[in-house]
């Protein structure tokens, strides 16, 4: 596709309940980022992943947040057992190159999850 | 520990008037800095960005930003604001290996008429 695209654009879900959360990167880019901006707040950086080099997971809240990239393209957000404080965007970048060169991110729209 | 401070939350500006977005950043090394804007319902788009060399660099929309190493700052500019500008804006430092940005809290822009 033409830019980062992400799915579904909003989720209501009860706390709780498990939610995954997709992105799909523009295509050959090898690194993608996971970010979360809750409401009046900054983009607060999740996890990182660069080709097939171990993801760098320092930004993961909690044990209940995981993500995995599946053949260094698509992307999955899981979040399990929400809690309301889950409640956020969640934004998705990539770029072309993580460790030289020009690496502009490129965003996605965006996940607008709610946890009732 | 590395952080971005966008010191203001709120600007109002007349259209036409000038705009000065202000940012600093703590970052124990050679910062690589962006500044990002975000329209309503619209993804975060990246405006410039500064890597190394001349200070003032040159981005889209007529925005330009300055580096100031001894301030730690890297304020953006435009010298005239169209109604278009009103938005929120990002400032952003990337590690010397970009796996990691950190973003400020962002600045509203809103424009009178």
């Amino acid at each position: 596709g033409a830019g980062v695209s992400q799915s579904p654009s909003n989720k209501v879900t009860e706390k709780g309940k498990d939610v995954e959360l997709r992105c799909d990167p523009i295509s050959g880019h090898t690194a993608l980022y996971w970010y979360r901006q809750s409401l009046g707040q900054g983009l607060e950086f999740l996890i990182y992943f660069q080709g097939n080099s171990a993801p760098d997971k320092s930004g993961l809240p909690s044990d209940r947040f995981s993500a995995e990239r599946t053949g260094g393209s698509v992307s999955t957000l899981t979040i399990q057992r929400t809690q309301q404080e889950d409640s956020a965007v969640y934004l998705c970048a990539s770029s072309s190159s993580g460790t030289s060169g020009s690496p502009e991110q490129f965003f996605g729209p965006g996940t607008r999850l709610t946890v009732l | 520990a590395q952080s971005v401070t966008q010191p203001d939350i709120h600007i109002t500006v007349s259209e036409g008037a000038s705009l000065e977005l202000r940012c600093n950043y703590s970052y124990g090394a050679t910062p690589y800095l962006f500044w990002y804007v975000q329209s309503p319902g619209q993804g975060l788009q990246l405006l410039l960005k500064y890597f190394s060399g001349d200070t003032l660099v040159q981005g889209i929309k007529g925005f330009e930003a300055e580096f100031k190493r001894s301030q730690s700052s890297f304020n953006l500019r435009k010298p005239s604001v169209h109604w278009s500008d009103a938005a929120e804006y990002f400032c952003a430092v990337g590690t010397y290996n970009f796996n990691k940005f950190y973003f400020g809290s962002g600045t509203k822009l809103n424009v009178k008429p």
